[in-house]
């Protein structure tokens, strides 16, 4: 049990557009979810915190215009990259919390050309 | 709860021998200290895990030490073997954090047949 998929597993977009990456726990249901960034060779950076039904909580200098997330249901939280950059190029990955572990996704693989 | 340091950042050993890395935290108030494998290009999969109420956990060829006074914890791999070869991160939790966690930097740990 607690599985958590993302979508998709890896996504090439122009610079300038915009990318949405679902986050959904498959066979429970997760009032909060994660989201973090990983550069290549570096640790898990957290971006947000995702409650359903309310507004993100963004950690400090992720700016939250530029990172939008929706958790409209028990099961599913979106990452939505605006306005992406090269320098937006990373590693997206999710959690899932599940009691007090968190289970992670598989990850997203983000590259802006 | 916003700062653990990891060491060492590579690690390689010979298979069979032992490995063993050690994090160190800040705030007093961390009460949970989960290890993650992570294999390149994959999710972060939670190994062992400890809890402030308890000094040494093990589980088969893993065990995980806690050192409440001197603020660290140690992740002992003994007979080591070449699939163990991945990156590992510490983390650690603090009471009232709402279960956020922070991840030390990783060590690159290389399992030489």
């Amino acid at each position: 049990g607690a599985v958590v998929s993302q979508h998709p597993s890896w996504v090439i977009c122009k610079s300038g557009t915009s990318v949405k990456i679902e986050c959904r726990s498959l066979d429970f249901q997760a009032t909060t979810m994660f989201w973090y960034r990983q550069f290549p060779k570096q640790s898990l950076m957290l971006m947000a915190t995702s409650n359903e039904g309310s507004k993100a909580t963004y950690e400090q200098g992720v700016e939250k215009d530029k990172f939008l997330i929706n958790h409209a249901s028990l099961t599913l939280s979106t990452l939505t990259v605006t306005s992406a950059h090269p320098e937006d190029s990373s590693f997206y990955i999710c959690s899932a919390l599940r009691g007090d572990e968190q289970y992670f996704g598989p990850g997203t693989r983000l590259t802006v050309t | 709860g916003e700062n653990v340091e990891q060491h060492p950042s590579t690690l390689s050993v010979q298979e069979g021998d032992s490995a063993v890395i050690k994090c160190t935290y800040s705030d007093s108030a961390s009460n949970y200290f989960p290890w993650y494998k992570q294999e390149l290009g994959k999710r972060p999969q939670l190994i062992i895990d400890i809890r402030s109420n308890v000094g040494e956990k093990k589980d088969q060829r893993i065990a995980v030490t806690l050192n409440k006074t001197a603020k660290h914890f140690s992740l002992h791999i003994t007979e080591t073997q070449p699939e163990d070869s991945a990156v590992y991160f510490c983390a650690e939790r603090f009471g009232g954090s709402n279960y956020k966690l922070t991840f030390g930097k990783g060590t690159l740990l290389t399992v030489n047949p």
